[in-house]
């Protein structure tokens, strides 16, 4: 059984860095071909896709935040991190990482965690 | 980036009917369209990955269909625990992007 939980900063003030934890159980990103991703949305907000760590150690970023984002993993304890640097009210958002999942040309977030809210307030 | 559209925003109906919600994508997705749904407590659950295929689990009464552009997201039959939020989101473009979601409420 695949799950994933976030953890991190619950709050913070603006221009302080934020680092998420996605822990997880039911697979090892040491396995060819799985990925992990961090999405948050904004309150009453839609969802935007943060960035992607695979199990060669292959990153992806969103280039909108491209600077002020670092994904990193340890596979031997099943953890992903996220880094945030430069954080402003426009960060807070509940952030959720996700399992990807691949099948011939499909690719989409087969598992999701329960979310971790963050605020960013002075 | 490839945007993507979803309507309507908000979509009343009664149990028992049957709706569509639709997605555009500002060019060709080539049917890597996945669609998603959130219930209030925030919980995402993936329903249907590449255009039409439903994800292990999810009733049959999901469906989707389309092709380039434009994809739907039907439910043929209203259960209470279908209203909720949906998003689509396309993944054949870097970077994957979602709609803006439609809500799914009670008549």
């Amino acid at each position: 059984q695949v799950t994933l939980k976030e953890s991190g900063t619950g709050i913070l003030q603006p221009s302080q860095a934020l680092s998420l934890t996605c822990s997880f159980s039911g697979f090892s990103l040491s396995t060819t071909g799985i990925c992990v991703s961090w999405i948050r949305q904004p309150s009453g907000k839609g969802l935007e896709w943060l960035a992607d760590i695979c199990w060669d150690d292959g990153k992806g970023y969103n280039p909108s935040l491209k600077n002020r984002l670092s994904i990193s993993k340890d596979t031997s304890n099943n953890q992903a991190f996220l880094k945030i640097t430069s954080v402003d009210t426009a960060d807070t958002a509940t952030y959720y990482c996700a399992r990807r999942a691949r099948r011939y040309n499909a690719n989409w977030f087969a598992y999701w965690g329960q979310g971790t809210l963050v605020t960013v307030s002075s | 980036d490839i945007q993507m559209t979803q309507s309507p925003s908000s979509l009343p109906a009664s149990l028992g009917e049957r709706v569509t919600i639709s997605c555009r994508a500002s060019q060709g997705i080539s049917n890597n369209l996945n669609w998603y749904q959130q219930k209030p407590d925030g919980t995402i659950k993936p329903l249907i990955y590449y255009t039409s295929n439903l994800q292990s689990g999810v009733p049959s009464r999901f469906s989707g269909s389309g092709s380039g552009t434009d994809y739907s997201l039907t439910i043929s039959s209203l259960e209470p625990e279908d209203f909720a939020m949906y998003y689509c989101q396309q993944d054949a473009s870097f970077p994957p992007t979602f709609g803006g979601g439609t809500k799914l409420e009670l008549k």
